[in-house]
């Protein structure tokens, strides 16, 4: 089964809208940390916001918020006032256990239109 | 702070050689990983290195080999390139295995 999954394979946004991307993980650990990071064309993975899974409250930075639903197992990420320079590919992970092993998903591709 | 260094940046080569890729951590971070980039089968985990001991190693076959030096330095090393080896190699270092990872620029590789 799939550790993250990532349902949305293009969404599409108008600029200064807010936009949902969803990932949901699967995991029997209670031990995990969830995260987001954007790739823009140039390739690099730019971290965004981290999640822990003992963690109260939802995690923001900025204009990136995690809607974490932990009985859902659901670790959404909200872009609020969308910007042109947000058009890139984004990434769920997670990292549980002992071992810590990152697991990514398949990414989801934002676009931004003016 | 520096971020995260990837040398070199592009590579070019031929079915059967091998390649070295470098990378730099941000300063203080004694976690390295490295990870390849395909459309097909997307990040996939390859190995990560803590104070120079491999600590998790991703489902690749042993021409994929990495080492990592005292000042958490890290180089991996393909042997016997195969055209699906083609692909962005990503590095991402972290304080330890549990922290967050900050990734470099990555090295785009093409095996022909």
């Amino acid at each position: 089964a799939q550790k993250i999954t990532q349902t949305q394979p293009g969404m599409f946004v108008q600029e200064k809208e807010a936009v949902t991307l969803d990932c949901t993980y699967d995991t029997s650990d209670p031990s995990y940390g969830l995260f987001w990071y954007k790739q823009p064309s140039s390739g690099e993975m730019i971290f965004l916001i981290y999640q822990g899974s003992y963690d109260q409250q939802n995690a923001t930075e900025g204009r990136y918020s995690l809607n974490f639903q932990k009985a859902r197992k659901s670790a959404n990420l909200v872009i609020s006032a969308s910007q042109l320079g947000d058009s890139a590919m984004y990434f769920c992970a997670m990292r549980e256990g002992v071992s810590y092993i990152p697991t990514f998903g398949r990414g989801t591709s934002l676009i931004v239109h003016p | 702070k520096a971020g995260v260094t990837q040398t070199p940046r592009y590579l070019i080569k031929t079915r059967g050689q091998q390649v070295t890729l470098s990378c730099s951590p941000i300063s203080g971070h004694r976690s390295v990983s490295w990870y390849q980039q395909t459309p097909g089968q997307g990040l996939q985990f390859l190995f990560e290195y803590f104070s120079e001991t491999q600590r998790n190693k991703g489902n690749f076959p042993g021409r994929f080999s990495g080492r990592q030096f005292s000042n958490s330095r890290s180089e991996m090393n393909v042997s016997t390139l195969e055209l699906g080896d083609s692909a962005l190699y990503l590095c991402a270092s972290s304080l330890t295995y549990q922290e967050t990872q900050y990734f470099g620029p990555g090295t785009r590789l093409l095996v022909l």
